[in-house]
Order: C-alpha cells, then sequence, then structure tokens
C-alpha cells in the first residue's frame, strides 16, 4: 500500500515567518512529488513539481527533496495570512501506472 | 487558457438514485481524472481517461464509471448512490499524465 503522510496540523505561524510543512512517503520507486494548496471549500491548485534530490525555489516557495530519507518538504518563506490553507503532498511512482497518490493535507494557519 | 470546468456544481441526490457529473479539460490535455474527496478518507483516485480509453482505475467499486469523448471531455456515473457517496468530486487534466490541473469540483450530497 503506498502512502504519503502528512501532519494534520493545524501549523499556526507569525506573519512574516517561514512555515515548513513535511511529508513522508513510503514508495521507494516514487520519482515525482508536488505540492497542492487547498483553500476552505475550494479544488487543489499546483504549487511546486520536484523531481531531483535537493532544493527548487519559486518565489517565497522551496520544495526540498531526499529520495534516501523518502521525505519532502515545502517552506513557505515571509508567510502571508493568504497562505492560510492545507497542503497536500503527492507522489507518483515510477511504476507506469501514474497514479498519483496524496497525503491527506497539513492545515496551515497564518496569524498577523 | 481556461481553466478546467466541472458541472453541476452542487447535486442533492437520494439514496438508490444514479448521477453523471461532467468535466471539460484545459484546452489541449487529453489526461481526464477523477477523484473523490472526503474529510475522513482524503483525496482518492477514481480513474483516468486518455483518448477515450480508460487508463488507470482506482480501488472503487464498479457503481463508479466514467467516459471520454473525443474532445477530452469526460463524464462520470454513479449508480446506486448510498450515503457514504457523498463527497466532492474532482476532475483533474494534464498534458504530462502526471501534474494535475484541478476544476472547482462537484460537492455530491446524499440523503
Amino acid at each position: 500500500q503506498k502512502e504519503v503522510e502528512q501532519n494534520s496540523g493545524p501549523l499556526s505561524v507569525p506573519e512574516g515567518a517561514i512555515a515548513s510543512l513535511n511529508c513522508t512517503y513510503s514508495d521507494r520507486g516514487s520519482q515525482s512529488f508536488f505540492w497542492y494548496r487547498q483553500y476552505s471549500g475550494k479544488s487543489p491548485e499546483l504549487i511546486m513539481s520536484i523531481y531531483s534530490n535537493g532544493d527548487k525555489e519559486d518565489g517565497r516557495f522551496t520544495a526540498q527533496l531526499n529520495k534516501a530519507s523518502q521525505y519532502v518538504s515545502l517552506l513557505i518563506r515571509d508567510s502571508q495570512p493568504s497562505d492560510s490553507a492545507t497542503y497536500l503532498c503527492a507522489s507518483i511512482s515510477s511504476g507506469g501506472s501514474y497514479i498519483p497518490t496524496f497525503g491527506r493535507g497539513t492545515s496551515l494557519i497564518v496569524h498577523p | 487558457k481556461a481553466g478546467v470546468t466541472q458541472t453541476p456544481r452542487y447535486l442533492i441526490k437520494t439514496r438508490g438514485q444514479q448521477v453523471t457529473l461532467s468535466c471539460s479539460p484545459i484546452s489541449g490535455h487529453r489526461s481526464v481524472s477523477w477523484y473523490q474527496q472526503t474529510p475522513g478518507q482524503g483525496l482518492q483516485f477514481l480513474f483516468e481517461y486518455f483518448s477515450e480509453t480508460q487508463r488507470n482505475k482506482g480501488n472503487f467499486p464498479g457503481r463508479f464509471s466514467g467516459r471520454q469523448f473525443s474532445n477530452s471531455r469526460s463524464e462520470m456515473n454513479v449508480s446506486t448512490l448510498e450515503l457514504g457517496d457523498s463527497a466532492l468530486y474532482l476532475c483533474a487534466s494534464s498534458s504530462d499524465q502526471e501534474t494535475q490541473y484541478f476544476g472547482p469540483g462537484t460537492r455530491l450530497l446524499v440523503l
């Protein structure tokens, strides 16, 4: 059973701080990883994808991947109240089926 | 480009009825996937269609079915509705089979 685990939170950070969201996955064959943001009552929207070990930066967002530890993280710098949402981590295995496995999400609250 | 569209946005049905949901992908995207999202189970993959063929299938009973048309639009059907089918049903389209772009969803309530 392929699993993606996330702490449900809520993770509460003050405005302007760095929010760190973490995700672990069970399938060593996972090759592609995605972070989605989902506001309450809305659908998920893609933030970033990462495929190689290391860091990938896009604006205030940095995704980090460590395949040896089966660990993916998302850092949000200069957090804003508008970043308050649930963040979903997803992985896709290299087995050819391309079926994404989603974590249950971490709720982030950025307070002014 | 216009995003993924789904209709209807809200539905109320009673147990035993059937329902059909519709999804129009982003122009040029040939892969359409369907997901069920509930508070208890999170986001669960139902199936994926590509060029009118079901390419992948999740772990859902046969009451859940779908199809894709030649213009890449897709429909999902749930027959003999159960209370547990109440959920947000999300459609996502993709150009690379991996990166999912989600529609606004259809919220289904089964009474």
